[in-house]
């Protein structure tokens, strides 16, 4: 199975700041990639996919890179409501896994 | 729009079964793929299966042999049934799209099952 590893586990910016996260994959995925944004008792939202395709009706403060194995997310001029957790999660191949995700703070 | 909209909580005890529904509307259901991804509480995703368009399935090897996942294209509807259920199957499960891409573009609202004696 391939593995996808998150770091940072948490992060705390504030208002207007620029934050990446980023997911390592244990063998390399081209751009099976994909980011979730999820909030509290709430369902996951896609956010990117194929590492860099922004989702229709997702803001443009958020961007992805990435090929193979290293990949990240970027939040630019980060805002109150982008407090949640991301989640990576590889399509490369069955079974599909996710990260084990980064929880943002708003300071 | 597209809505896919499940079944409600569940409790069971260790060794029932249950069967959650997701129902699809706002696309053509037979069109797409469809997920189901779990989430204990407080803890990540994990990807359980997912059944296409013509009926076939692919389940995680975990799963294998605990799990079924069925639709109904008569009421545009998919099934989870998950047996046998131990206390850490106690999670929110979530229908999820598949966007013809392996990623996951829209989501039940999710179904709490706690399995509990």
């Amino acid at each position: 199975d391939i593995q996808v590893t998150q770091s940072p586990s948490s992060v705390s910016a504030s208002v207007g700041d620029r934050v990446t996260i980023t997911c390592r994959a244990s063998q390399g995925i081209d751009r099976w990639l994909a980011w979730y944004q999820q909030k509290p008792g709430k369902a996951p939202k896609l956010l990117i996919y194929a590492a860099s395709t922004l989702q229709s009706g997702v803001s443009s403060r958020f961007s992805g890179s990435g090929s193979g194995t290293d990949f990240t997310l970027t939040v630019s001029s980060l805002q109150p409501d982008d407090c949640a957790t991301y989640y990576c999660q590889q399509a490369n191949s069955v079974p599909y896994t996710f990260g084990q995700g980064t929880k943002l703070e708003i300071k | 729009q597209v809505q896919l909209v499940q079944s409600g909580a569940e409790v069971k005890k260790p060794g029932a079964s249950v069967k959650v529904s997701c129902k699809a509307s706002g696309y053509t259901f037979t069109g797409y793929n469809m997920h189901w991804v779990r989430q204990a509480p407080g803890q990540g995703l994990e990807w359980m299966g997912w059944i296409n368009p013509n009926g076939g399935t692919t389940y995680a090897r975990k799963f294998q042999g605990r799990v079924t996942m069925t639709r109904d294209t008569s009421i545009n509807t998919a099934y989870l049934e998950l047996r046998d259920l131990r206390s850490d199957d106690t999670a929110a499960y979530y229908c999820t799209r598949d966007n013809s891409w392996y990623f996951f573009d829209y989501w039940g609202q999710g179904a709490l099952v706690t399995v509990s004696s």
